[in-house]
């Protein structure tokens, strides 16, 4: 069973550009979950996905932000117009059910020069 | 608002020493506690996970306790090494908001 696999795994971007990161959840995990780390800060919950359902976004900056997580694919963390202030490390993690352990990737690090 | 602090901040130990690195947490509402270890520009891994009902975890080299009613974690390691070296977060299940909130985690260095 493979763990949770995100891509891609580092991403640069200059300002103004979209930012797409993907998420693949662990085998039979329908609950995905995306946090951000910002450099020298604990990560932070910004959204919580089940498939086709957005179940909590309170952590996600209003705009130019979305996620999605599609009844077939990857789920999906959209970023439009990046801003320099985005740059952090994006984890997603998996679980079976919402209060079960949370399996994270590997993150996937952006860059916004 | 659940807020988790982990004390200290940055551990640096000779190794073969025992260590224990502290978790706090503001609000006793929570259904697991969590640690982590985080190696440099990586991602997490779960150590260990102690349900709200438990009092401790252990594996291997590490025990983790939890003390609910008062709002701490205490993770123990044993005879340190230099491959321990990391940061460990420390991530509570919080109840009120069905979220899991994380510490800022503590920079563990073990030198030989």
């Amino acid at each position: 069973n493979a763990g949770v696999m995100q891509n891609p795994r580092h991403l640069v971007r200059r300002r103004g550009q979209e930012a797409r990161l993907r998420c693949s959840p662990m085998k039979g995990h329908s609950h995905v979950y995306w946090y951000r780390q910002l450099p020298e800060e604990g990560l932070k919950f910004m959204v919580y996905l089940q498939k086709e359902n957005i179940i909590d976004e309170s952590g996600m900056p209003k705009e130019r932000f979305s996620a999605e997580f599609p009844k077939e694919g990857p789920s999906i963390l959209r970023i439009q117009q990046v801003v320099r202030g985005d740059s952090a490390a994006y984890f997603c993690a998996s679980s079976p059910q919402n209060t079960d352990t949370q399996y994270f990737g590997p993150g996937t690090r952006l860059t916004v020069l | 608002k659940q807020e988790v602090t982990q004390i200290p901040a940055a551990l640096s130990v000779p190794e073969g020493e025992n260590l224990v690195l502290n978790c706090s947490f503001t609000d006793s509402a929570i259904y697991n506690l969590q640690w982590f270890r985080q190696d440099p520009g990586k991602g997490l891994t779960s150590l260990l996970l102690i349900q709200s009902s438990q009092r401790e975890q252990t594996s291997g080299r590490l025990n983790a306790s939890l003390d609910k009613s008062s709002g701490r974690s205490t993770l123990y390691i044993a005879a340190s090494q230099p491959g321990d070296s990391a940061t460990y977060l420390c991530a509570v299940g919080d109840l009120r908001t069905d979220k899991l909130i994380f510490g800022t985690g503590t920079r563990l260095q073990v030198f030989p």
